[in-house]
């Protein structure tokens, strides 16, 4: 079982759209839970991080935590061909010492 | 801009050669980690260092790679006797102090390595 697990995508939705991105990890003591956005060629950026159950907005991005399913979510919400990249979920291992990806779901909004 | 600095952005080693990659962190970041991507591929985490330290290496092949982090000048990522399977973008994150630490990670642009 991989530590983190996405669906590889791609995940095709229409402009205006909500994007929906899903994300599971295994290790049950994990703390601390980010997405990141990555365009192609480019580095990953922060979107959002998430350390508590429940949802947390930024703008047109909510977050969701369930830390009892061990399952994380992206809701992109009005989305936008700009928002066409990479999301990455990431998540740190008990102790905090490390973060780990999944492999990313490649998202792509169609003007 | 005091972001995350890594050189060279593009490097091309033949088989066998050595591969030397450097990452200045961010002022005030203590902490750095080091990612490798392939094509494709999500980051997969090779090490993590503090000054001085090695914290975590699990994710660091046991031959050919080595990691370095000195009191003074940048972490070093190095690989010897390069094959082409090394061939990949490496990608080094910083992030602050334990206290000031959200687990956030501040990447710099990656450093890309073609073996030939």
């Amino acid at each position: 079982q991989k530590e983190v697990e996405q669906n590889s995508g791609p995940l095709s939705v229409p402009e205006g759209a909500i994007a929906s991105l899903n994300c599971t990890y295994s290790d049950r003591g994990s703390q601390s839970f980010f997405w990141y956005r990555q365009y192609s060629g480019k580095s990953p950026e922060l979107i959002m991080f998430i350390y508590s159950n429940g949802d947390k907005e930024d703008g047109r991005f909510t977050a969701q935590l369930n830390k009892a399913s061990q399952y994380v979510s992206l809701l992109i919400r009005d989305s936008q061909p700009s928002d066409s990249a990479t999301y990455l979920c990431a998540v740190t291992n008990t102790g905090g010492f490390k973060t780990i990806f999944g492999a990313g779901t490649r998202l792509f909004v169609k003007a | 801009n005091a972001g995350v600095m890594q050189n060279p952005r593009h490097l091309v080693r033949r088989r066998g050669q050595e591969a030397r990659l450097r990452c200045s962190p961010m002022k005030g970041h203590s902490h750095v980690y080091w990612y490798r991507q392939l094509p494709e591929e999500g980051l997969k985490f090779m090490v993590y260092l503090q000054k001085e330290n090695i914290i975590d290496e699990s994710g660091m092949p046991k031959e050919r790679f080595s990691a370095e982090f000195p009191k003074e000048g940048p972490s070093i990522l190095r690989i010897q006797q390069v094959v082409r399977g090394d061939s990949a973008a490496y990608f080094c994150a910083s992030s602050p102090p334990r206290q000031a630490n959200t687990g956030e990670l501040f990447f710099g642009e990656g450093s890309r390595l073609t073996v030939l």
